[in-house]
């Protein structure tokens, strides 16, 4: 079962558009939240984060929000860029500083 | 030069060996964790360790083994008894549970089982 979804497998933005990747979780008890980038055999690169607690966080071009209530966080991207094409991983953290990832976004940035 | 390092980053092995990935940071981070990629999944977490001598198995252990014997390692061998080895395999680390804190990964390692 899992428990952070991300149920678009892909998305394809024109270049200096907004890019909005969304995320669903089912288990309350999540207290952080995380977006993380990643290009094809390399490590995911932290990108913006945000607690439980609030609703929005803004960090440059990127910024996450929160809906409790909906259990739904995203990310959105403004302007895109072609360097930002990657996949966008969503992860939640739960007890023990574990992390629990969707299955990922891949997002192209048309130019 | 603060990071965390994975070698090598690619691997082959026959069927049946036992492998071990390496781990290292230097950002003296207390927790290091491993996870495996597949393609078109997530992360999902092996192994991980809160602090030096101590470690706790994540959603799918079976089939691998760890260590902790320094705080700045964290290797990850993969046995003869894991089904299917071949995949991506993500080493990170972090200050360790603390909120606010964030996992920051290695450059990963491909193994490929023959």
């Amino acid at each position: 079962d899992q428990q952070v979804k991300q149920n678009s497998p892909s998305l394809s933005v024109q270049e200096g558009r907004i890019s909005i990747l969304n995320c669903d979780y089912t288990n309350s008890m999540f207290d952080y939240f995380l977006w993380y980038k990643k290009y094809p055999a390399e490590g995911p690169t932290f990108l913006i984060s945000i607690s439980s607690i609030k609703d929005k966080n803004e960090d440059g071009r990127f910024t996450v929000f929160l809906n409790k209530s909906a259990k739904h966080l995203s990310l959105h991207i403004v302007p895109s860029q072609p360097g930002d094409s990657a996949v966008y991983f969503c992860a939640a953290r739960e007890y023990g500083n574990k992390l629990v990832f969707g299955a990922g976004t891949i997002l192209r940035v048309k130019s | 030069d603060g990071g965390i390092t994975q070698s090598p980053k690619y691997l082959f092995r026959k069927e049946g060996q036992n492998v071990t990935l390496s781990c290292e940071q230097n950002l003296n981070h207390d927790a290091m964790y491993w996870y495996r990629q597949d393609p078109g999944q997530g992360l999902r977490l092996i192994y991980y360790s809160q602090i030096v001598n101590d470690f706790q198995k994540g959603d799918i252990a079976e089939g691998y083994s760890v260590s902790r014997e320094k705080k700045e390692s964290f290797p990850l061998t993969v046995t003869s008894a894991q089904k299917n080895p071949t995949a991506f395999y993500l080493c990170a680390s972090s200050n360790g549970g603390r909120a606010g804190d964030t996992q920051y990964f290695g450059p990963g390692t491909r193994l490929t089982v023959l």
